[in-house]
């Protein structure tokens, strides 16, 4: 079944204690990307990948940080979280890196509570 | 700043009745327009999308409008369900981007008997 999964879905930790959120595609797509989701705040990109070792900044980067060795993974890392960093958290991909018809590609999410 | 103002934040419709989500945008190179739809515990999924050079598109019950001399774009769902309640985001394409989309703030939508 072609999926985004993403790991852990519920985490609850402490601010400063550095942790990562797995994301893997089955889909053999280039572009992944995360997102964070927050009330009237909509989805909004953190960073994004177009292939293997190619990482880019989206609107929200700050604080995180990431890294595609792989091209079905694409981990979120958050070195120091802070309680602003309190969200949930979509990774995305998709088979298209040029023009055309976009389809992404969501996992189920991952909800994080920094206190 | 938000570049696609989405509108209403959320919506109560009855089964049978119309519902109806607008989206606006300011900038001109955005040259693709998906709706996603997202149901509680589960992440976005495409439902309908529209190029600007047509200016509507039907899926179904699903149909996109599209004007672009306002820089607006609808949603309208025809004979509402309860299995339509989600959240709705409208989304937009910078030209030359790939798959780098620029999301609304959502509509929740509420569909009721």
């Amino acid at each position: 079944e072609a999926q985004v999964t993403q790991n852990p879905r519920y985490l609850i930790t402490v601010t400063g204690k550095k942790l990562t959120v797995t994301c893997s595609q089955n889909m053999n797509h280039e572009y992944m990307s995360w997102y964070r989701q927050d009330p009237g705040l909509g989805l909004r990109q953190i960073y994004y990948s177009m292939n293997v070792e190619v990482t880019d900044k989206g609107d929200v980067p700050e604080g995180y940080k990431v890294s595609r060795k792989e091209k079905r993974n694409f981990p979120l890392i958050l070195e120091s979280p802070s309680p602003n960093q309190t969200s949930l958290y979509f990774c995305a991909s998709s088979n298209k890196t040029g023009t055309g018809v976009v389809e992404l590609f969501f996992g189920e999410g991952s909800r994080l509570t920094v206190l | 700043q938000q570049q696609v103002k989405q509108s209403p934040q959320s919506l109560i419709v009855q089964k049978g009745g119309i519902s109806i989500i607008n989206c606006a945008y300011e900038n001109t190179a955005f040259d693709y327009f998906p709706w996603y739809q997202q149901f509680p515990g589960k992440g976005p999924a495409l439902l309908i999308a529209i190029r600007p050079d047509v200016s509507e598109k039907k899926e179904g019950r699903f149909t996109i409008s599209f004007n672009k001399s306002a820089k607006q774009f609808s949603l309208h769902i025809m004979d509402s369900q309860p299995g339509d309640s989600a959240t709705y985001f409208c989304a937009a394409r910078k030209s030359g981007t790939a798959s780098k989309l620029t999301f609304g703030t959502g509509t929740r939508l509420q569909v009721t008997l």
